[in-house]
Parts: C-alpha cells; sequence; structure tokens
C-alpha cells in the first residue's frame, strides 16, 4: 500500500543554521512527489514537486528537495532558516490507485529559536 | 494565477445537522477531491470524483457523505447529519491533466 513516513513529529532550529526534514514513501511505480507547508489555521502552500528529471528540485522559499529512488527518499532542505519558516510541513505522494489521490505524511512542525 | 476557493471560510453547525461546503475548481480542470484534516492532524483523502461520478473513495467517505457538480463550476461536500468527529479543516483540490493538484484554502467545520 501507497504511504509517506515522516520520522520527526518536530524539529527544532536556530534561525540561520540549515534544515533538513526527512521523508520516505511506499509506492509501487515512479512517484509524483510534493512538499507542502501550512501554518496554524491556513491552508496547504505547494513548496516544490517531483515528476521526473533531474532528483534535485528547487522550490519557492529557499527551499530545495532531493529524490532518491534507491532510499525512496524525498528530504526537503534549506540552507539558512527564517524566523518565518516555523510551520508544519507535510511530505505527499501522489498515488495511481484507479485514480489519482495525494497521500500525506503526518507531517513535521518546525520550531524556529533566534 | 488560477486558484480554488471555498465557501464558507468557516461554519458552525449543531451535531444532526446537514451541512453543505462549496468549492470552485478551476475551471479547465477535470479532477475534483475532498480531503479532510482533524485539528493537529494529517490531511486524509475522502474523495475523488471525474467524469461526474466518483472515482475513489476512501472508508471516512461513509454514507453520510456525498458529492456533486450541480452546475459544471462548483463541487460540493454534503454531510447529512453532522457529529462532533466531523469537525476539522475540509480542503478542496482540483486537478487538470498534470498531475498536479492544486488545494484551495479549506473550511473549517465546527460541530457543536
Amino acid at each position: 500500500a501507497q504511504s509517506v513516513t515522516q520520522p520527526d513529529i518536530h524539529i527544532t532550529v536556530s534561525e540561520g543554521a540549515s534544515l533538513e526534514l526527512r521523508c520516505n514513501y511506499s509506492y509501487g511505480a515512479t512517484p509524483y512527489l510534493f512538499w507542502y507547508v501550512q501554518s496554524p489555521g491556513q491552508g496547504l502552500q505547494l513548496l516544490l514537486k517531483y515528476f521526473s528529471g533531474d532528483t534535485l528540485v528547487q522550490g519557492i522559499k529557499g527551499f530545495e528537495a532531493e529524490f532518491k529512488r534507491s532510499q525512496s527518499s524525498f528530504n526537503l532542505r534549506k540552507p539558512s532558516v527564517h524566523w518565518s519558516d516555523a510551520a508544519e510541513y507535510f511530505c505527499a505522494v501522489g498515488a495511481n490507485t484507479g485514480g489519482f489521490k495525494t497521500i500525506f505524511g503526518a507531517g513535521t512542525r518546525l520550531f524556529v529559536k533566534a | 494565477e488560477p486558484e480554488v476557493t471555498q465557501t464558507p471560510s468557516h461554519q458552525v453547525t449543531q451535531m444532526g445537522q446537514e451541512v453543505i461546503l462549496r468549492c470552485v475548481p478551476i475551471s479547465n480542470h477535470l479532477y475534483f477531491y475532498w480531503y479532510r484534516q482533524i485539528l493537529g492532524q494529517k490531511v486524509e483523502f475522502l474523495v475523488s470524483f471525474y467524469n461526474n461520478e466518483i472515482s475513489e473513495k476512501s472508508e471516512i467517505f461513509d454514507d453520510q457523505f456525498s458529492v456533486e457538480r450541480p452546475d459544471g463550476s462548483n463541487f460540493t461536500l454534503k454531510i447529512r447529519s453532522t457529529k462532533l468527529e466531523d469537525s476539522a479543516m475540509y480542503f478542496c483540490a482540483s486537478m487538470g491533466t498534470s498531475g498536479n493538484p492544486v488545494f484551495g484554502p479549506g473550511t473549517r467545520l465546527t460541530v457543536l
């Protein structure tokens, strides 16, 4: 069955430090992969997506993610975190299960300390 | 850039009442979805809709739920008799042929 695992429930980093949020997926075919960010009480904002091609994808707000097929991973990175990056981050896979749907991970809450 | 819109942004209802959540998908999209996010939890798939019929639904989407595309522009989710556990944020999404769903801003449903 298709699934997405985000092993870290929450992460705290200092402002200006680098960030890596982990994501592993389980899907039989070549996946469509997404990272979304959600501020409290708000909707889902797409940070970046991977469909095919270059395995390092660039997104908005200085984020990037690398698709590693051998590890079934799609980790999100940012070289220097800003206080405004504090939010919940969801990794997701687009799965074709008869119809196409998006399967989300449980999310990682990012805290940024001054 | 085209957006998915949802109304209302917040709906408060009494347990047992019917609610209808409305969505306007992107005009040339063909696939439509509803997702649910209970406070503090992950986003869960409810139902997908294509060619005027449900293409897939989750175990959450029981007989209390229904979807409709009444006029070619709106896409609605109806909950017939709301329960306390239906309190959640409900996201509509639509998708064209790209495989890239576009999510709406959500409707927060509070059942008292």
